[in-house]
């Protein structure tokens, strides 16, 4: 089920750079995305979503872009900062096809270098 | 601010042994879920449950699996014969909505080796 794809495992940034990770869906129905950070051993902490409806959401330092007819999602995050450091899942659903389940990602793992 | 709770945070069991997982959804979330991660895989969705009953499973949530919220506060996850390919990290979330752009709030996790 490769639905949503992450196609970078890795991601390197200078602190106090922008940091962007991508998600690519397959899936024309989703219309509900969420990302996540994580640490190892720990659970997803959600970050931040955006409906279709829209094409921006911002949380602070977080905004994510949605582009539809690319069917791809990105997660930009500024200013960078060490503690940044961690695994991010993009996950997708579709609440017109009446699931109540996300698909995830693989994970992209990002380094924040100081 | 509130969490996601789950016990235990680790277990070991042997192949063929019943195992439970317990958890303490957001409190006035409406919706629950168990997801599980295999190491170095992706997180996948098993089980979403409301109003007593489950609203959703995956293929990976067979006989062996049950769910159950015994009380007003606990949301349970049994596996009732442990298989080694059950060894994974299992967590369980909620949400305030069910369908319709609802974000779901994970706990810790509990990480399950099956011996």
């Amino acid at each position: 089920d490769q639905q949503v794809k992450q196609n970078s495992p890795s991601l390197s940034v200078q602190e106090g750079r922008i940091s962007i990770l991508n998600c690519d869906y397959t899936n024309s129905m989703f219309d509900y995305f969420l990302w996540y950070k994580k640490y190892p051993a720990e659970g997803p902490t959600f970050l931040i979503s955006i409906s279709s409806i829209k094409d921006k959401n911002e949380d602070g330092r977080f905004t994510v872009f949605l582009n539809k007819s690319a069917k791809h999602l990105s997660l930009h995050i500024v200013p960078s900062q060490p503690g940044d450091s961690a695994v991010y899942f993009c996950a997708a659903s579709s609440a017109t096809s009446g699931t109540y389940k996300y698909i995830f990602g693989t994970g992209t793992r990002l380094k924040v270098l100081a | 601010e509130p969490e996601v709770t789950q016990t235990p945070s680790h277990q070991v069991t042997q192949m063929g042994q019943e195992v439970i997982l317990r958890c303490v959804p957001i409190s006035n979330h409406l919706y629950f879920y168990w997801y599980r991660q295999i190491l170095g895989q992706k997180v996948e969705f098993l089980v979403s449950f409301y109003n007593n009953e489950i609203s959703e499973k995956s293929e990976i949530f067979d006989d062996q699996f049950s769910v159950e919220r015994p009380d007003g506060s606990n949301f349970t996850l049994k596996i009732r014969s442990t298989k080694l390919e059950d060894s994974a990290m299992y967590f369980c979330a909620s949400s305030r909505q069910g369908l319709a752009g609802n974000t779901i709030y994970f706990g810790e996790g509990s990480w399950l080796t099956v011996v």
